[in-house]
């Protein structure tokens, strides 16, 4: 079975905190994204990578970094968090070539 | 930009009776449709997928139906279950500048299955 983790289910943090969300998987996937999940809004793509050390921006880069140092990593940073970017945030992995994306269970921030 | 439109967002059934979820895309150059289901407190997970050179697709209880044309597609959910019970996402494969491809997804039908 993939698996893809996410290190914290639950995050609160302080406006203006540097926050890093990590995602591993252990399926030896080419391909990762990030995206947040908000009410009424579905899923919105934020970055994704096709390979270590590559990104891509998504619909909605603006806020965010990522790192893909390793394979089965992918990091979000949001460098100074703010209200607007409380939200789940979801991790997914695809093996090159194929749709299929596999999610990880999110992270839940809240920014106060 | 390019979107999907999902319809409706919020869907209440008796058990055995059947559900159907809308969505619509703007990409007529999308080729691939998934549909995803996301359980309470887990991520979402792929239940079915259509490609663009078929027009329906099912698995058991549920099926796609696809309309190029028209641009829409559709789930059938049959015989509903209590553990039919979660938010569906349909998603349009979008092709970008780079060469590169994504998923745009909708914004989520909240499914209730009452025994």
């Amino acid at each position: 079975d993939v698996k893809v983790t996410q290190s914290s289910r639950y995050l609160v943090k302080r406006t203006g905190e540097k926050v890093f969300l990590e995602c591993v998987q252990d399926m030896d996937h080419e391909n990762m994204f990030w995206y947040r999940q908000d009410p009424g809004l579905g899923l919105r793509l934020i970055y994704f990578s096709y390979d270590v050390k590559m990104k891509e921006k998504g619909d909605i880069p603006e806020g965010y970094s990522v790192s893909r140092e390793k394979k089965e990593r992918f990091s979000l940073i949001l460098e100074s968090a703010s209200t607007n970017q409380t939200s789940m945030y979801l991790c997914a992995s695809s093996p090159k070539g194929q749709e299929t994306q596999y999610f990880g269970p999110g992270t839940r921030l809240l920014v106060l | 930009g390019e979107n999907v439109e999902q319809h409706p967002s919020t869907l209440s059934v008796q058990e055995g009776d059947s559900a159907v979820i809308k969505c619509t895309y703007s990409d007529s150059a999308s080729n691939y449709f998934p549909w995803y289901k996301q359980e309470l407190g887990k991520g979402p997970q792929l239940i079915i997928d259509i490609r663009s050179n078929v027009g329906e697709k099912k698995d058991q209880r549920i099926a796609v139906t696809l309309n190029k044309t028209a641009k829409h597609f559709s789930l059938h959910i049959t015989e509903t279950q209590p553990e039919d019970s979660a938010v569906y996402f349909c998603a349009a494969r979008l092709w970008g500048s780079g060469g590169y491809n994504k998923l745009i997804f909708g914004a989520g039908t909240r499914l209730a299955v009452h025994p």
